[in-house]
């Protein structure tokens, strides 16, 4: 198993630009989720999926978008990239719907600087 | 809301020095209680949990204790080693399906 993948593992925008990270899974986990971890403040949560078709804004969702079409993949959106939204993303899953007890496997992460 | 705040870092040890690295929550009902570690350039993963109270977790050496009365769950290492150097997160799994982070301590274990 590949586990959680990520790409692009590093990544340069200008403000206004779009893009899309890519997040994968092979592990048939149903619970999806996007961290964005910034010096001194963890790890915050932008947006979660309990399943194909299903998803629910975390934390920090402003700028960002997802969708969840199969259960392998779950992409994250910035529209219009800004400045603020330079950090690294961890994509992460678990096997069932995110219950308090599951251990979230983290994928290695794609640093995104935005000038 | 949830919230878990850890000892601010950064840490720097000798190896075979014991390490703490304190941890204590606010929560609602009866959170999970994790700790993840970040080596360098690399994803977080897994170091050890608990899911109730007085439940210990164990893992390379590390040990941490879920204690519901003093609302902590602090890591432990009685003997580090340069391998160990990482950064540390205390996270809590509460309602709503989602994990709430502490800020992350950095170690440093000199040889």
């Amino acid at each position: 198993n590949a586990g959680v993948t990520q790409t692009p593992k590093f990544q340069v925008l200008k403000t206004g630009q779009s893009m899309t990270l890519q997040c994968a899974q092979d592990m048939n986990h149903e619970y999806m989720s996007w961290y964005r971890q910034d010096p001194g403040m963890g790890l915050r949560l932008i947006h979660y999926s309990v399943g194909a078709g299903i998803t629910d804004q975390g934390e920090v969702p402003n700028g960002y978008n997802v969708s969840r079409s199969t259960t392998e993949d779950f992409p994250l959106r910035l529209l219009s990239a800004a400045p603020s939204q330079t950090s690294v993303y961890f994509c992460a899953s678990s096997y069932s719907r995110g219950t308090r007890q599951e251990t979230q496997y983290f994928g290695p992460g794609t640093r995104l600087l935005v000038l | 809301g949830d919230s878990v705040t850890q000892m601010e870092g950064p840490v720097t040890l000798s190896e075979e020095a014991f390490l703490t690295i304190n941890c204590t929550y606010t929560a609602t009902g009866y959170p999970s209680l994790f700790w993840y570690v970040q080596y360098p350039g690399e994803g977080l993963q897994l170091l050890l949990k608990a899911t109730k109270a007085d439940d210990k977790g164990s893992n390379k050496g590390f040990e941490a204790t879920y204690r519901k009365e003093t609302t902590s769950f602090h890591l432990e290492k009685g003997s580090v080693q340069v391998s160990d150097s990482a950064v540390y997160f205390c996270a809590l799994g509460g309602r709503d399906y989602k994990l709430s982070f502490g800020a992350g301590t950095t170690v440093t274990v000199r040889a």
